[in-house]
Formats: structure tokens, C-alpha cells, sequence
């Protein structure tokens, strides 16, 4: 079974800031890996994954997130944050299973993310 | 362009009572889930279905029932509703073919059970 540990369960950071949240995983085989975004009051949207290729993978709104499999690691950054980045960051990783595979995701507790204007 | 619709959007119970929340999904998607989301916890799989007529247990299936009797929807049901039930509820659903495929979530619903 897979687990995802996110180190940051509360960031507040001052618009234009850099962002970086942590995510680890721990599984034996290959996974993919997803963050999703949850506005206030909305439901979860994805903003990147990584399946495969190219380990840095760029998502919506500016965001992006490097994958390092020597360190488990799948963490989430941006360069300059905004006022409307204030949201829930959920990390989340399912098995890659060759031969296909309907395992629902297993997320992490949440980083909530708090931008001051 | 819908999505995944979930019915309803907030719920309260008394202990004891049951009721059933409707997914309904117009993607043709073969695999729906239902997660429950706790202050802290993350989101935690309950159950999930792979077909019409098929479902299965995910990490948290004490004290609900499920059933797919047709594609497009999911429902989860409460028997007899705890205190310890009382969360947001999110429906997924992603189409077949390997598991390279991303999760499209409903809005949730929001239930207390008093």
C-alpha cells in the first residue's frame, strides 16, 4: 500500500513569494504522481501529474513540480504567488500498475496555503 | 458540460437515520469512487467500482453500502448514520484503459450527523 506524507500543513506567505511544498511518497514500484487544488469552497482540480518522461512536469497557473525518485519526492513550486493561490494543496499517488488498474488515489493530509496581499 | 454531479450539496442527520448520495457522472467513465474528507486527514478512498454491478471496499468502508446499477451513477448509502460519518463526501470517476488517467472530483457534500 502506498503512503504520501506532506511536511506543511499550514503556509502563509506574502503575495510574490516563492512557494515550494513538500510531498514524499512511500511505495516499492512505480507510481503516478498528482497535485490538486482546492479553492474555498470548491471541489479539488488538478493542477499537474507526472505519468512518465521528463521529471519536471508544469501544470496550470504557473505551477510546476519536480519528481526525484531517489528521494520519493514529488514537491510542488511556484515562483511568485498571488493573493488567489490562498487554497488547500493536496499531494496524491496511485500504483502504476502495468496491465491497468482501477486503485483510487491515496492523498496526502493537505498543506493549507494562506497568501497575504 | 457537467462533469460529475453530486446530490445532495449538504445534509444533516440525527444518529441513526440513513440516507443515500447520488454521483452521477456524463463522461462515459468506467470507474467511479467515493472519498470522505476530514479536517487533517486528507481524502480516504471508501469504495469503489470498476462497472455497472461491480464495486469494492477502499480504505474506509465501515458503515457504508454502495451500489452501480447503472454507469453513469454511484450512490452511497448510510445505513444507520454516527457522528463519526459526519464529513465531506467527494464522487470521482476516470475512464478505463490502465492507470494513467486522472480522476475527475464532484463538488462534495457536506453531512452532519448530529
Amino acid at each position: 500500500a502506498q503512503s504520501v506524507s506532506q511536511h506543511n500543513h499550514h503556509v502563509i506567505l506574502s503575495e510574490a513569494a516563492s512557494l515550494e511544498l513538500g510531498c514524499n511518497y512511500s511505495y516499492g514500484g512505480t507510481v503516478n504522481l498528482f497535485w490538486y487544488v482546492q479553492y474555498p469552497g470548491q471541489h479539488l482540480q488538478l493542477l499537474l501529474k507526472y505519468f512518465s518522461g521528463d521529471p519536471l512536469v508544469k501544470g496550470i497557473k504557473g505551477f510546476e513540480a519536480e519528481f526525484i525518485k531517489s528521494k520519493f519526492s514529488f514537491n510542488l513550486r511556484k515562483p511568485s504567488v498571488q493573493w488567489s493561490d490562498t487554497a488547500e494543496y493536496f499531494c496524491a499517488v496511485n500504483a502504476a500498475h502495468s496491465g491497468g488498474g482501477a486503485d483510487g488515489l491515496t492523498f496526502g493530509k493537505g498543506t493549507h496555503l494562506i497568501i497575504q496581499p | 458540460n457537467a462533469g460529475v454531479t453530486q446530490t445532495p450539496k449538504f445534509r444533516v442527520l440525527k444518529t441513526g437515520q440513513s440516507m443515500t448520495l447520488l454521483c452521477a457522472q456524463d463522461m462515459n467513465h468506467e470507474y467511479m469512487y467515493w472519498y470522505r474528507q476530514d479536517p487533517g486527514m486528507g481524502l480516504r478512498l471508501i469504495h469503489y467500482s470498476v462497472g455497472e454491478g461491480t464495486t469494492a471496499k477502499g480504505e474506509v468502508p465501515d458503515g457504508y453500502n454502495v451500489s452501480r446499477l447503472k454507469k453513469q451513477n454511484f450512490l452511497l448509502g448510510l445505513e444507520s448514520a454516527a457522528p463519526s460519518q459526519t464529513s465531506v463526501y467527494f464522487c470521482a470517476s476516470r475512464p478505463a484503459g490502465g492507470s494513467k488517467n486522472i480522476q475527475y472530483f464532484g463538488a462534495g457534500t457536506r453531512l452532519s450527523v448530529l
